[in-house]
């Protein structure tokens, strides 16, 4: 069991720019999940998915981001056009049909 | 609405002594999973402890104790014999399909 893992680990770019993550779950999880963290703050919810399916998207998640996964294991979040309040550190999450969620290191995202 | 707020931004314990830290939340769901996670400095957020809302009985788990009041919507964390190690931000949740947290508090550990 190797946790779940998440690249690039730090990411800086500048304002405009797209950049995407990827979060590779625990391998019999079915469930992922999105998370925005900004420094001082817990975790907000962005999006989860069962499966390949994406199930819930929160009203963070405006029509900038998307997040695919699309045969059901690894996933990815796109930003476009990236701007100075995106930075912050993504997390991924990982759970098996329960409510127990194990998390990834994290992307720090850095906009200038 | 989901929320889950915690009202203390910073808690200072000694080692060895005990220390509990606050969490309310609210929903209209009767099915949740409550959590307390442990985030260290630049690392990554681990599971403490979790309690389901149909048990009554409180969680345990070794140093770290959990006071679950469903009526009043309450669930605070009691950490005894406070070790150095459990300098963090910890951070309620409550878990539905998703997982809304608490703004955390960070913990300090005295020697």
């Amino acid at each position: 069991d190797t946790g779940v893992s998440q690249d690039p680990r730090h990411k800086i770019t500048k304002r405009g720019q797209n950049v995407t993550f990827r979060c590779d779950p625990i391998s019999e999880h079915n469930r992922l999940y999105w998370y925005r963290q900004t420094l001082g703050q817990g975790p907000e919810f962005l999006t989860y998915f069962q499966n390949e399916a994406q199930l819930e998207k929160s009203r963070l998640l405006s029509d900038r981001f998307s997040a695919e996964r699309p045969k059901g294991s690894f996933s990815t979040l796109e930003i476009q056009r990236t701007e100075q309040g995106d930075s912050a550190m993504y997390l991924c999450a990982s759970s098996l049909m329960s409510r127990i969620q194990f998390f990834g290191p994290g992307t720090r995202l850095t906009v200038l | 609405a989901q929320t889950v707020t915690q009202s203390q931004p910073e808690m200072s314990v000694q080692e060895a002594e005990t220390v509990t830290l606050s969490c309310t939340y609210d929903t209209s769901e009767s099915d949740y999973y409550l959590f307390w996670y442990k985030q260290p400095p630049s690392r990554q957020m681990i599971l403490v402890i979790r309690q389901e809302a149909y048990k009554q009985q409180n969680a345990t788990e070794n140093r770290f104790s959990v006071n679950f009041q469903k009526a009043a919507k309450s669930f605070s964390l009691k950490i005894s014999d406070s070790q150095l190690g459990d300098a963090a931000m910890y951070f309620c949740a409550l878990g539905i399909n998703d997982m809304r947290f608490g703004a955390g508090t960070r913990l300090t550990v005295k020697p």
